[in-house]
């Protein structure tokens, strides 16, 4: 098994331009996630998808879309991107329940805005 | 005040010592903790996980957790320098919907 793919794994956009992030994953997890990591900052959940056909916003969703397109893949757009969104963008899968605090996360995309 | 707290360290250890990690969380509610590894470059994965109050030991690794005083630890034993990487700690918050709030992480450095 893969786990949790992601595409691409560098990319430098200028301000303004927009991209999408692929995500997939084969673990057959209903739950799925999108965070992004800066220096110092941890961890922060830009938006998740419980379940196909779902998707609700975490702790900074401002410049952000995601799209479940089917239970393996979760994409996240930027549409206009700032220099504030360089950052490390990760995608995570995880079972619900009791055990959804035990995230399986992707290799990672390095995206820098100039 | 974060929901999560760490310190960023780094924390530097000799070859065999016991390296100790602490975390701090202000959900008081917070039922599920977590601890993950994120080595240079690469992506974080899930080292231990505790539940309940008390040590919970897997390995090398112990996790202790104390509700009442809000606090988790991570005891590194017999450290190598294979350890050497950032140690995240997660809160599972009911305020946050159920979903993992992670500390700034505490990077960790063994030193042969």
């Amino acid at each position: 098994n893969a786990g949790v793919t992601q595409t691409p794994k560098f990319q430098v956009l200028k301000t303004g331009q927009s991209m999408t992030l692929q995500c997939a994953q084969d673990m057959n997890h209903n739950s799925m996630y999108w965070y992004r990591q800066d220096p110092g900052m941890g961890l922060r959940l830009i938006y998740y998808s419980a379940s196909e056909g779902t998707t609700d916003k975490g702790e900074v969703p401002n410049g952000y879309n995601v799209s479940r397109l089917n239970k393996r893949e979760f994409s996240l757009r930027l549409e206009s991107a700032a220099p504030s969104q360089t950052s490390v963008y990760f995608c995570a899968s995880s079972e619900p329940g009791h055990r959804d605090g035990i995230v399986y996360f992707g290799p990672g995309t390095r995206l820098t805005v100039t | 005040q974060k929901e999560v707290e760490q310190n960023s360290g780094p924390l530097s250890v000799p070859e065999g010592a016991i390296a100790s990690l602490n975390c701090t969380y202000s959900d008081r509610v917070s039922q599920s903790f977590f601890w993950y590894r994120q080595y240079s470059g690469k992506s974080p994965e899930l080292i231990m996980s505790i539940y309940s109050n008390g040590d919970k030991e897997d390995g090398r690794f112990t996790a202790q957790l104390n509700k009442a005083s809000q606090y988790v630890s991570l005891l590194i034993r017999d450290s190598q320098p294979s350890d050497s990487a950032t140690y995240l700690c997660a809160v599972k918050r009911e305020a946050a919907g159920n979903k993992l709030t992670f500390g700034g992480g505490t990077r960790v450095l063994v030193k042969p």
